[in-house]
């Protein structure tokens, strides 16, 4: 079984609606992570959350929300979605303190389209 | 605010050629530097280089890290179909405002023909 997944892994909807996507891991990590991927912008980073009482907006938070429901768990929410939201959503968690030096581990992405 | 640039944005080569990507970066406390792979859908992990690690390699697969000139280097030898893919820089930083997050470059996309 995966260690990090999202739901869902696809999704079509339209301008206006509220939508939630959801990250769950079994790695029991305590750092959680949602990025957006968009054609030649590489990863950037929308919200993070070090444990469950500790959530920060990452460079391009504006228009998304999250819950950290729990340590294994990290929602994205988009509470009015517009058509430039349309990308490729990654969730990510990595290790603390640990030796990892900030490695991170990737959920396989949700495909968002926004009409 | 930290910053990552990757080179080239795109390239093409031929199997068995062999290729260099560029990565440069800013970052305040810089702590490592990683580079994924990603091919469909999830970036995967290469590599990680740090203060006491400046220099990885794994098959064919090799990469360098130039502290002082802030700058990495990911070079893939013989390469095959298989490597085609996005490759991704990304730098961690110890400290401040890049404490505990990775910033990413905007990637190189490998295409590799038979």
């Amino acid at each position: 079984d995966a260690d990090v997944t999202q739901t869902p892994r696809n999704r079509i909807t339209k301008t206006g609606k509220r939508i939630m996507l959801e990250c769950s891991q079994t790695k029991g990590h305590d750092r959680m992570y949602w990025y957006r991927q968009d054609p030649g912008l590489g990863l950037r980073l929308i919200y993070y959350s070090f444990d469950v009482k500790d959530i920060n907006k990452g460079e391009i938070s504006d228009g998304y929300s999250v819950s950290r429901q729990a340590q294994a768990k990290f929602s994205l929410s988009l509470e009015s979605a517009i058509p430039n939201q349309t990308a490729l959503y990654f969730c990510a968690t990595s290790d603390f303190p640990g030796s990892s030096y900030n490695e991170q581990f990737f959920g396989p992405g949700t495909r968002l389209t926004v009409l | 605010e930290d910053k990552v640039v990757q080179s080239p944005l795109s390239l093409v080569v031929h199997e068995g050629d062999t290729v260099t990507l560029n990565c440069s970066y800013e970052v305040t406390n810089f702590r490592s530097l990683l580079w994924y792979k990603q091919e469909k859908k999830a970036p995967t992990f290469l590599f990680m280089l740090t203060s006491s690690g400046i220099e990885k390699k794994s098959g064919r697969l090799s990469s360098i890290l130039d502290k002082k000139e802030l700058f990495s280097i990911l070079n893939i030898t013989a390469t095959q179909t298989g490597d085609s893919a996005v490759y991704l820089c990304a730098v961690g930083g110890a400290g401040g405002t890049s404490y505990g997050k990775l910033t990413f470059g905007q990637g190189t996309i490998l295409t590799v023909h038979p």
